[in-house]
């Protein structure tokens, strides 16, 4: 079947550590973004990717990084420098062209502990 | 200005009535508009895409688009328990593929 996986589903990071979080899409999509949501709020966008080797910085791009090697895989990388990352993040893909809706994985938990 | 602005509600409707959700936006070049819902701990899943003014029915769900007015709505008839979610209005602005979502209207179907 495809879709979008996202890992692990819960993670739990000490302070100063940096942690990737894990997505990979068998759907042939070009297009991947990652978005955060925290309690009662919307998605905001923290990076996104057309193609592979380019990636565009969201609205709240400080303090994390992402690298786009492979069309199938997407990983975003929470540094130390993200003062409060503890929220539910979300990985999504597109097919390219207009009017193309978003398939999502299931989402990451991080905790800050 | 936020780019989607949605209101938070809660939006509280007794069963079999008609939920009303609305969402504004920002980028008249916005070219592609979708509704999605989100049950509490889960990632969003799409209920309605519209790209052209006017309605567009899909069951028991209508989606609204005013491109002059910048204004995109859900409607929801004969709302269920089962409704009971946050539905997100998402925009993509025309020549990218930033997909800008509002905050979410958190909306309770009650027995």
């Amino acid at each position: 079947d495809g879709g979008i996986t996202q890992s692990p589903k819960y993670l739990f990071r000490k302070e100063g550590q940096n942690v990737t979080l894990s997505c990979e899409q068998n759907l042939n999509h070009d297009a991947m973004y990652w978005y955060r949501q925290d309690p009662g709020q919307g998605l905001r966008l923290i990076y996104y990717s057309q193609i592979v080797n380019d990636f565009q910085k969201g609205d709240i791009a400080e303090g994390y990084s992402v690298s786009r090697e492979k069309k199938e895989s997407f990983p975003l990388t929470v540094t130390s420098a993200q003062k409060n990352p503890t929220a539910f993040y979300l990985c999504a893909s597109t097919e390219t062209g207009r009017n193309t809706e978003a398939f999502f994985g299931q989402g990451t938990r991080l905790t800050v502990v | 200005q936020k780019e989607v602005e949605q209101n938070s509600g809660p939006l509280s409707v007794p069963e079999g009535a008609i939920a009303s959700l609305n969402c504004t936006y920002s980028d008249r070049g916005s070219q592609s508009f979708f509704w999605y819902r989100q049950y509490s701990g889960k990632s969003p899943e799409l209920i309605m895409s519209i790209y052209s003014n006017g309605d567009k029915e899909d069951g028991r769900f209508t989606a609204q688009l005013n491109k002059a007015s910048q204004y995109v709505s859900l409607l929801i008839r004969d709302s269920q328990p089962s409704d009971s979610a946050t539905y997100l209005c998402a925009v993509n602005t025309a020549g990218t593929y930033k997909y800008i979502f509002g905050t979410g209207t958190r909306l309770k179907v009650l027995a």
